[in-house]
């Protein structure tokens, strides 16, 4: 079945560096989104990518959806502790979308 | 104010016992979800419904069950033969089924069992 993987699966940096995380899946998606869950918290949707290729900026975030449509990354520049918590990316060619494992980042202030 | 609604938010079950966590949404969304996570395992789907009255298994059904009686109501209950229920469970909603759906969560119901 479909599989959806993320790395890296956890993520420390110092407050003010850059962090990544990669999604990356077994089968062609037709669309891709990112949530974001607080520590303590529940997911929240960031954003949906739909065309190969397409990247979206949301101030210090940068989405990118690959040309393939199979895999995505989340860029944050300069971090800040705000940026604490886990990333999922989720993607579906189907009518059940499926949840990476998530990247979890912790900024050191 | 609208969104979705999870109760209790902390339940703690003896072993053996059945528990229902509740889930309502006032989003008039069609889909329902419930989620299981546990600790660096991400989400894992247990039960959706695209529609009243409707419900399909997700990846790890076993031990529990759902009902979708109501467009706004997707409770979920936790079985005895779920032999290790302490989890975060989420409950969610979307406008409609799948991909290009956006899926809106609750804030969760911690469960131990004690």
């Amino acid at each position: 079945g479909q599989q959806v993987m993320q790395i890296p699966q956890y993520q420390h940096v110092q407050e003010g560096e850059d962090f990544t995380t990669y999604c990356n899946s077994s089968t062609t998606l037709s669309n891709i989104q990112w949530y974001k869950q607080r520590p303590g918290g529940h997911p929240v949707f960031l954003i949906q990518l739909v065309k190969s290729g397409e990247v979206k900026k949301q101030k210090r975030l940068t989405f990118q959806f690959g040309e393939a449509k199979k895999n995505s990354s989340l860029h944050i520049t300069a971090t800040q502790t705000t940026d604490v918590g886990t990333y999922f990316c989720t993607g579906g060619s189907n009518y059940k979308l499926t949840f990476g494992k998530g990247t979890l980042l912790t900024v050191n202030p | 104010d609208g969104g979705i609604t999870q109760s209790p938010k902390y339940l703690f079950r003896k072993e053996g016992q059945n528990v229902t966590l509740s889930c309502e949404q006032n989003l008039n969304h069609d889909a329902m979800y419930w989620y299981r996570q546990d600790p660096g395992q991400g989400l894992r789907l247990i039960y959706y419904s695209q529609i009243v009255n409707d419900f399909q298994k997700g990846d790890i059904a076993e031990g529990y069950s759902v009902s979708r009686e109501k467009k706004e109501s997707f409770p979920l209950t936790v079985t005895s033969a779920q032999k290790n229920p302490t989890a975060f469970y989420l409950c969610a909603s979307s406008p409609g089924q799948g991909a290009g759906n956006t899926i809106y969560f609750g804030e969760g119901s911690w469960l131990t069992v004690v």
